[in-house]
């Protein structure tokens, strides 16, 4: 069984200001590692992922994330968010593996990001 | 529309009535999945279809839970005499069949169902 934990259910921070939405996970095998975004009044939307290859992955809008294996996390990090970033963030994994059910998302319960002018 | 579609968007019920989730999703997706989001919970998995093969029902939460899918078409959820811990966003998404373990799901908006 995989489980997702997000240790932030809220993240407040003023506009051009740093931002780090943490995430870690509990697998028994390999995982691949993904960041939703919800932005008010519409469907979650993939953000950015992590399936192998170079650990550090970016999104088009500035977000980064880097797969930590030993310590199991996945952060979201940005340097300088926008009021438009405001939403709330889900991590996720599901099984590489999976014996064909690799479909099945894990999810954390999110984060919301609220930024302020 | 382009995206996936979910009706009703808010669903208010009394214990132990029937309803009837709807998700139409992108045209061309031929896997459709089902998640429950409960308040303060996690998106949960409930159901996977591909195609015409046989659907994974593995996260369905009980018997009164259950989901039908013509082909590649229209979806509906079905939960019959709901129960309070059944209020909850249920979230539909679509994908091509290439993409279901990639992540690059798109999911409508939801239908929001509070039972009273």
């Amino acid at each position: 069984a995989q489980s997702v934990t997000q240790l932030d259910s809220q993240v407040p921070v003023f506009e051009e200001a740093p931002v780090e939405l943490r995430c870690n996970y509990s697998s028994s095998v390999s995982v691949y590692l993904f960041w939703y975004v919800q932005y008010p009044n519409q469907g979650l939307q993939l953000l950015l992922k992590y399936l192998s290859g170079s650990t550090l992955v970016e999104s088009i809008n500035g977000f980064e994330a880097e797969f930590n294996k030993s310590q199991t996390s996945f952060h979201l990090r940005k340097p300088s968010v926008h009021i438009s970033d405001t939403a709330e963030y889900f991590c996720a994994v599901s099984d590489q593996g999976g014996g064909g059910s690799n479909y099945k998302l894990t999810f954390g319960k999110g984060t919301l990001l609220t930024v302020n002018p | 529309g382009a995206g996936v579609s979910q009706s009703p968007s808010n669903k208010v019920t009394e214990k132990g009535k029937d309803v009837e989730l709807r998700c139409d999703p992108i045209s061309g997706h031929t896997a459709l999945y089902w998640y429950r989001q409960r308040l303060g919970q996690g998106l949960e998995f409930l159901i996977y279809f591909q195609g015409n093969s046989a659907p994974d029902k593995s996260g369905l939460p009980s018997d009164r839970f259950s989901a039908e899918r013509t082909g590649e078409s229209v979806s509906t959820l079905t939960i019959q005499r709901t129960q309070q811990e059944d209020s909850a966003v249920y979230l539909c998404a679509s994908s091509l069949y290439r993409d279901r373990a990639t992540g690059e799901l798109f999911f409508g908006e939801g239908s929001r169902l509070t039972v009273l």
